[in-house]
């Protein structure tokens, strides 16, 4: 069974754009949740989507927004980009909502802010 | 206080050395205590995954949790080098919201040869 696929894995922008990074989670997850990883916070919980509806939310501003689709994968837009938000962004996905499934982790995109 | 503290390192074992790895934490409503191994440019990799208390076995990895204590650790027994990593441990926070995994900041572990 495939794993967890993030597209792309890597990218530049410049301040004041906006970026979108796509997700897509191992075949019969409906669950995909999105982690940022930086070297001085660590991995910080972004947001989880099930059955197309956010479930929970981090501590982020409204800049970082996401989307799932109905056959699973999912979409997280970041705008207004700021030096800050160069990070790696991690996608995991798991098979169901709460519970004690484990979540499965992608290889992240590394985004670069310049 | 930070939910999950975990020491940074970083560590270096010769190989063959017992290793072992510990985090705490201030939220005694977690249940679900996992360790993750990072790789450099890779995603985390789930290792151990306890419910509880208790002790958990898997080939060289032991996975251990005093809830009384909020206290976890994972021993790694005859490390070797490719056992080099960060490893990450991780607690499972449900609430009405939903569920997000809280993650210690990583001990990055290098065993050289």
């Amino acid at each position: 069974k495939a794993g967890v696929t993030q597209t792309p894995r890597y990218l530049i922008k410049t301040r004041g754009q906006q970026v979108t990074l796509s997700c897509s989670p191992i075949s019969g997850h409906r669950s995909v949740s999105w982690y940022q990883q930086t070297p001085g916070q660590g991995l910080q919980f972004l947001f989880e989507y099930f059955s197309e509806t956010q479930r929970n939310k981090g501590n982020f501003p409204g800049r970082f927004s996401g989307r799932q689709f109905s056959n699973s994968r999912s979409e997280m837009n970041v705008s207004t980009l700021e030096l800050g938000d160069s990070a790696l962004y991690l996608c995991a996905s798991k098979h169901a909502f709460g519970g004690s499934d484990t979540q499965y982790f992608g290889p992240g995109t590394r985004l670069t802010v310049l | 206080q930070k939910e999950v503290e975990q020491d940074p390192g970083p560590l270096s074992v010769p190989e063959g050395a017992i290793v072992s790895l510990n985090c705490t934490y201030s939220n005694s409503a977690f249940q679900y205590f996992m360790w993750y191994r990072q790789y450099s440019r890779k995603g985390p990799e789930l290792l151990m995954y306890t419910y509880s208390s208790g002790n958990k076995e898997d080939g060289r990895f032991t996975a251990q949790v005093d809830k009384s204590s909020k206290y976890i650790s994972l021993f790694i027994r005859d490390s070797q080098p490719s056992d080099s990593a960060t490893y990450l441990c991780a607690m499972k926070r449900e609430n009405q919201a939903g569920t997000a995994l809280i993650f210690g900041k990583g001990t990055t572990l290098s065993v050289s040869s």
